[in-house]
C-alpha cells in the first residue's frame, strides 16, 4: 500500500524556518518525482515545488522560490521542504504528491501538515 | 502566467448529471486532470489525461477536453459525491502544476 506521511507542520513566528518531511512507503521512492502542495484552510490547492528523482532538478512557484528549498533522501524515502523566511501568507496546509515521472499528476498524496506563520 | 477557471458552486439533483467545467487558454493544449477533495481529507485523482479514470473510480466519473475548456462530468450523481472539486494542468512551458480555484459540489 502507498503511503505517504507528512510530518514537522507547527507554529512559527514571522521570519522563522520549518522543515517539513514525508516519508514515504509502499513503492519505489527514488523512482517518482514528489511535489509539495499546500491549501490555506477552505481555499483553494496552490502548487509549491517539485523535484525529480535523483534530487538534481528542482522549480518552485514564485511565491516560495528563494525562500523554500525541497529535496529528498532516496535512502530514507524521505522528502523534505526546507522553508525560511516565513510569512503569514505561508500559512497552510503542505501536502507531498507524488508523480510518476512525466505524467503531470498525482495519484498519491499524503494527508498533510499544518503550518501557521504569525507574528 | 496561466489561469485556470472553474465555477465557485454547482448544484444538482441526486440521479442528475453534473458538469463541471475548467477554463483557460492552456486548457486545450495540455491534459487536464481532476480531484475530489472531501472536508478535512487528502485530495483524490478521479480524472487523468482529460478522461481516463484511475482504478476503483465508478463510470459515472467522466472528462472531456475541447478547445479552452474541460468538463468533468458526473452522471447518477450520489450524496457521496458533494466535495470540492479541482482542476490541474502541467505547465510543461514553466514546469509547474497549475490548479484552478475549485468547484463546490452540492447533492
Amino acid at each position: 500500500e502507498v503511503q505517504l506521511v507528512e510530518s514537522g507542520g507547527d507554529s512559527v513566528q514571522t521570519g522563522g524556518s520549518l522543515r517539513l518531511s514525508c516519508v514515504a512507503s509502499g513503492f519505489s521512492f527514488s523512482g517518482n518525482w514528489m511535489h509539495w502542495v499546500r491549501q490555506v484552510p477552505g481555499k483553494g490547492m496552490v502548487w509549491v515545488s517539485r523535484v525529480n528523482s535523483d534530487g538534481r532538478s528542482t522549480n518552485y512557484a514564485d511565491s516560495v522560490k528563494g525562500r523554500f528549498t525541497i529535496s529528498r533522501d532516496n535512502a530514507k524515502s524521505t522528502l523534505y521542504l526546507q522553508m525560511n523566511s516565513l510569512r503569514a501568507e505561508d500559512t497552510a496546509v503542505y501536502y507531498c504528491a507524488r508523480e510518476t515521472p512525466g505524467t503531470g499528476f498525482s495519484e498519491y498524496w499524503g494527508q498533510g501538515t499544518l503550518v501557521t506563520v504569525s507574528s | 502566467s496561466h489561469v485556470l477557471t472553474q465555477p465557485p458552486s454547482v448544484s444538482v439533483a441526486p440521479g442528475q448529471t453534473a458538469s463541471l467545467t475548467c477554463g483557460g487558454s492552456i486548457v486545450g493544449s495540455k491534459s487536464v486532470h481532476w480531484y475530489q477533495q472531501k472536508p478535512g481529507q487528502a485530495p483524490v485523482l478521479v480524472v487523468f489525461d482529460d478522461s481516463d479514470r484511475p482504478s476503483g473510480i465508478p463510470e459515472r466519473f467522466s472528462g472531456s477536453n475541447s478547445g479552452k475548456t474541460a468538463t468533468l462530468t458526473i452522471s447518477r450523481v450520489e450524496a457521496g459525491d458533494e466535495a470540492d472539486y479541482y482542476c490541474q494542468v502541467w505547465d510543461t512551458d514553466d514546469d509547474q502544476w497549475l490548479f484552478g480555484g475549485g468547484t463546490k459540489l452540492t447533492v
